[in-house]
């Protein structure tokens, strides 16, 4: 069956380091990835979006790498801050490309 | 604009209760997606529309029932509540498909008791 693991436990991590999530899918050949951020009591907010076809992707201090012999999609935040604490989810489309189907995200707390 | 707004943000119902969610959308998008949210779960697609008078199922659409008359609105039906049904729901939209960013709604807290 289709599965998307991300670390299930809280990353914990010093301002101004690296964070690095994972997201791992079994069972999938997505031609998109997306990643989300979610905060407590709120809808996920949209960061960004990599094709299958690209390596990397970059948006100010955020990071997308997505490689489909891995099945994986690494998302790194650089130089984090405590307001980057948040839950962040990953989504791929399925076998139908109208539909999307997520991870169910890893907390990041940014310690000050 | 106000982008994805839902309606209600909380609602405790009885088992056998019937209720409807509606989303609005201001942003004339063509997809709008129902999904909800358990602990360890993830969202999970409950039904979604890619167009006006369009809907088609999602990952788990049993016991619910959806509605898109007006390209602005998506509506989320339940026709006899159970406490599985005990959840946060989320309401989203996009210009088109997976090649575009999903925009969410603040999210109906419902309780099934």
């Amino acid at each position: 069956s289709q599965k998307i693991e991300q670390n299930s436990e809280a990353l914990n991590i010093q301002e101004g380091k690296t964070a690095t999530l994972t997201c791992n899918y079994t069972n999938y050949s997505p031609a998109y990835l997306q990643w989300y951020r979610q905060d407590p009591g709120r809808g996920p907010v949209f960061l960004l979006l990599i094709r299958e076809n690209e390596k990397e992707k970059r948006k100010e201090r955020l990071k997308v790498t997505f490689d489909t012999t891995l099945k994986q999609s690494l998302f790194h935040i650089t130089a984090s801050q405590p307001a980057d604490s948040a839950t962040y989810l990953c989504a791929l489309d399925g076998d139908n490309f109208n539909k999307f189907y997520f991870g169910s995200g890893t907390k990041l707390n940014v310690k000050p | 604009n106000a982008g994805v707004t839902q309606t209600p943000k909380f609602r405790v119902l009885k088992t056998g209760q019937s209720m409807t969610l509606l989303c609005a959308q201001d942003m004339n998008h063509e997809y709008m997606y129902w999904y909800r949210q358990d602990p360890g779960m993830g969202l999970r697609l409950i039904h979604y529309s890619v167009g006006e008078g369009t809907t088609a199922k999602g990952e788990v659409p049993d016991g619910y029932n959806v509605s898109r008359l007006k390209k602005q609105n998506f509506l989320l039906g339940l026709e006899s509540a159970a406490p599985s049904q005990t959840s946060v729901y989320f309401c989203a939209s996009s210009r088109t498909g997976h090649t575009n960013e999903q925009f969410f709604g603040p999210g109906t807290r419902l309780t099934v008791l």
